[in-house]
């Protein structure tokens, strides 16, 4: 299957700083791109979907000024914690597919964010 | 909006039963169904999908069947083992235009007891 590499698989950063997330196709090109959170023991929560070269479109509830979310290629969106705080820290996890309707999504390793 | 349903547990099993964890969708148009697992502190890998009516999905001994008249695609194993033991997640991908997003359920865990 397709492959979904996501960088870094564990960081810790201090409150006040920004932290960046890197999620790339390897294989295939990425025309959408989808970031999830996942909070402990919790399901996963779409923050929002990027399709490249444009803006990305944030779920309700995600501030789009502390998650910032760049799909400047087809094969690598960025995922931005601006600011972060320790209610911030959580497992991020990308997907992505080959093209906007395909029938299936292909997952990064995830991130988990630890901010101190 | 797209919904799923799951099963919560979480559920626990002795090596070599039975496994069913329940899944009912909501949606409009035509999904594509999918279970995930995972494993602790580990990302999501696709165990199976099915992308229409009546097809069924299946993998390393886990089925499912996408059953559009009763909106389910409960997930089945004849047999668990141990290392079947991590969380397993029902999901659904809609068909297009805003609806175009993986919806998850709640998960499942499960743990298999030698």
């Amino acid at each position: 299957g397709a492959v979904v590499s996501q960088h870094p698989s564990r960081v810790i950063c201090k409150s006040g700083t920004s932290v960046k997330i890197e999620c790339r196709s390897l294989d295939f090109q990425a025309t959408t791109m989808f970031w999830y959170r996942q909070f402990p023991k919790k399901s996963l929560m779409l923050m929002a979907t990027s399709n490249e070269g444009s803006k990305a479109t944030y779920e309700q509830g995600v501030e789009k000024d502390k998650f910032l979310i760049n799909h400047a290629s087809l094969t690598l969106s960025t995922l931005t914690v601006t600011s972060a705080h320790p209610e911030d820290s959580s497992f991020y996890i990308c997907s992505a597919s080959p093209y906007w309707g395909a029938t299936e999504a292909f997952f990064g390793q995830g991130t988990r964010l630890t901010v101190v | 909006g797209d919904s799923v349903t799951q099963m919560e547990g979480p559920v626990t099993l002795s090596e070599e039963a039975f496994l069913t964890i329940n899944c009912t969708y909501t949606a409009t148009g035509y999904p594509s169904l999918f279970w995930y697992v995972q494993y602790p502190g580990e990302g999501l890998q696709l165990l199976l999908k099915a992308t229409k009516a009546d097809d069924k999905g299946s993998n390393k001994g886990f089925e499912a069947t996408y059953r559009k008249e009763t909106t389910s695609f409960h997930l089945e194993k004849g047999s668990v083992q141990v290392s079947d033991s991590a969380v397993y997640f029902c999901a659904l991908l809609g068909s297009g235009g805003s609806n175009y997003k993986l919806t998850f359920g709640k998960g499942t865990l499960l743990t298999v007891n030698p």
